[in-house]
């Protein structure tokens, strides 16, 4: 069964810092997505970035960028110029195209904007 | 203008009662689940619906009862609540296959229920 593991429940920055969270995965699936959700104290789940396993390019989006490493199964987000405003759980997702729409989710990472 | 939106967003009952949580989108599409974040923040699906037809229905009591009166409402009623039904409680939807190239979810405020 697939799995994805975020091996840290928390960490923090100093805002403009660089900051990167882990996530790995297991899978023997060749085609599959994957995500990463952050949920601010709000509580509502926000898509930050998705990246296509067929995809080689890792994807970005303004300050997100991802480093996907397949081979490695590992699917990291990096938050570059750290805002107050991100700080929030960051969750990983993974869904491959046979479980029915299902996302698997990883535990979250608490990440925490020291300013 | 609110993509996904659930009702109420907050839900205090006794322990034993009946409650539903209500869930819309206007997104257009096909696909509409339930989720529950449990106090530990993990995340686990309950159900999925696909143009009103049940696809997913993992192990929850059946207490829970989703019900879809139309593409675009996904509702959940709860039976005789307990107290490990506290949680809070996200509707999302989705797009089906083929129409976008991932079918990523977009997900609702979330509904916190607290039994007492």
């Amino acid at each position: 069964a697939q799995t994805v593991t975020q091996s840290q429940p928390e960490m923090s920055v100093q805002e403009a810092e660089t900051v990167t969270l882990s996530c790995t995965y297991d899978t023997s699936e060749s085609d599959y997505y994957l995500f990463w959700y952050k949920q601010p104290p709000s509580r509502q789940m926000i898509l930050v970035i998705r990246q296509e396993a067929y995809k080689q390019q890792n994807a970005t989006e303004n300050r997100f960028s991802v480093n996907f490493q397949k081979a490695a199964k590992s699917f990291s987000l990096k938050i570059s110029d750290s805002q107050l405003g991100d700080a929030a759980m960051y969750f990983c997702a993974y869904r491959d195209m046979d479980s029915n729409y299902q996302l698997i989710w990883g535990a979250g990472t608490k990440l925490i904007i020291k300013p | 203008d609110t993509a996904v939106s659930q009702t109420p967003k907050y839900l205090v009952t006794q322990m034993g009662n009946d409650k539903s949580i209500k869930c819309e989108q206007n997104l257009g599409h096909d696909t509409m689940y339930w989720y529950k974040q449990d106090s530990k923040k993990f995340l686990k699906i309950m159900f999925s619906y696909n143009n009103k037809e049940l696809i997913i229905n993992e192990t929850v009591p059946n207490r829970f009862s989703p019900k879809s009166p139309d593409k675009a409402h996904l509702n959940l009623h709860i039976n005789s609540l307990e107290l490990g039904d506290s949680a809070v409680y996200f509707c999302a939807s989705s797009p089906y296959i083929g129409q976008e190239p991932t079918d990523t979810q977009y997900f609702g405020p979330g509904t916190r229920l607290t039994v007492l």
